[in-house]
Order: structure tokens, then sequence, then C-alpha cells
């Protein structure tokens, strides 16, 4: 049971398509996250956006672009991308507070992205 | 910067066995740590969090302690089942710097912990 929810959960894509992954959080919460997970690497921080501004870029290629419409709804759209972006895309999101110490992340099940 | 250095796996053993993780972290003031699972084919989830110097934080029967003076996050659990099988990530709260309040987690490299039967 998960407060984020992430379609699609597998999609194979060509290197000349285009195509969006969508993540929503029931949780109230006002801030959200993009996370790369591939095989060989450690889990990659792409982008944060605290009510919808987008607030951290970790050097992401200009082929992700991320979509923030509203504090429960988070995209990442995918245009010309390359096989080694085959990876396992995660979403979180979290609450701000001043109080760190109340500071959690929440993940969905992340959508597990093929390109051929 | 900051950073979370976990040890590899994978770490294999046999039900009800003892369990210990290591994770280490280098971190300028005192950030939040925590212990996220994720098991085969799902996201991660929240396992147990420690928010300031020998806290101990606990969770269906893992624990670890913040240990400011070793810089450590051990993880442990007494008595490992099947079920417990996974990949576990050390991780620690760092601010994002904008002016605003947003944090974000720094991850470790994960481990995979092999229970069996």
């Amino acid at each position: 049971e998960t407060g984020v929810t992430q379609t699609p959960r597998h999609l194979v894509m060509g290197m000349t398509n285009k195509k969006s992954l969508k993540c929503e959080q029931h949780l109230g919460h006002n801030a959200m996250y993009w996370y790369k997970q591939s095989a060989k690497k450690p889990l990659e921080l792409m982008f944060v956006y605290s009510l919808e501004e987008r607030v951290e870029n970790n050097s992401v290629p200009s082929r992700f672009s991320p979509e923030c419409p509203n504090s429960s709804h988070l995209f990442l759209h995918l245009h010309t991308l390359q096989p080694e972006d085959s990876a396992l895309y995660l979403c979180a999101s979290s609450q701000d507070k001043l109080d760190r110490r109340f500071y959690e992340q929440y993940f969905g099940p992340g959508t597990r992205l093929t390109v051929t | 910067g900051n950073s979370v250095t976990q040890m590899e796996g994978p770490v294999t053993l046999s039900e009800e066995a003892f369990l210990t993780i290591n994770c280490t972290y280098t971190a300028t003031g005192y950030p939040s740590l925590f212990w996220y699972v994720q098991y085969p084919g799902e996201g991660l989830q929240l396992l147990l969090k420690a928010t300031k110097a020998d806290d101990k934080g606990s969770n269906k029967g893992f624990e670890a302690t913040y240990r400011k003076e070793t810089t450590s996050f051990h993880l442990e659990k007494g008595s490992v089942q099947v079920s417990d099988s996974a990949v576990y990530f050390c991780a620690l709260s760092e601010e994002v710097n904008y002016g605003g309040a947003t944090n974000k987690l720094i991850f470790g490299t994960g481990t995979l912990l092999a229970v069996q039967p």
C-alpha cells in the first residue's frame, strides 16, 4: 500500500519515441522527486520540486524534461533516449518542514523503462 | 559533500541468524539518518530513522543507533526471516540550497540481503 502511485509500471520505447512517466501522490505533500536506479550505479537523484518549483537539477541530460503542474502530480517527459537510459525511475514525495526531525520521503513503486 | 558508505553485498544468511549491515556517513551538521528497504519489483519503503545522536530507530525487529562519535548507523536484527530478503539502503538528509525548507536524501549503494531457509 502506498500513497505514491506511478504509471506506467513498465515501458518499452525506441530511441526516437516520445513518452511520459506520471507520478501522483495522495499524501498532501509539497515536495516531489525523481530518481534513477540502474543496475550498475547507486540511486541517482535527478530533480527536486518544492511547491511546484524546480529547486534542484542534478546535471540531467535535456532529453529528460520534468513537469510539476501542481503539488500532487509530477511528470517526466522522455524523448530521443539512449539505451543507457534503461533503468527503474522512482518518484518520491515529502512534506517540507522547518523541523527536519519530521522529514521523510515516501516512494512510488517505480517505472521500469527499457530503451531499445 | 555529504556521503554514505555501506558494506557491499550480497549478504547471505540462514533463517534465524543475526544480521548486521554496516553504514557510515560523512556530513556537515547533524543530519537525520534513515534505513530504507526495497523488496523485489517494488519501490523503497522507509524502515526506520533517527534524528539525533544516540537515538535508536526500530521497526519490525530491525534496529539502528545514531552514533555521532563513530559516524555510523548500523542496521541490526536478531533473527532474520526469508521474508527479509531485500535490498537495504542507508541514507542521510541534506538541505537543498535554494533558500527554502526542502531537504533531499543522500543514499548509499544498497546492500542485498538473501536469507535462506
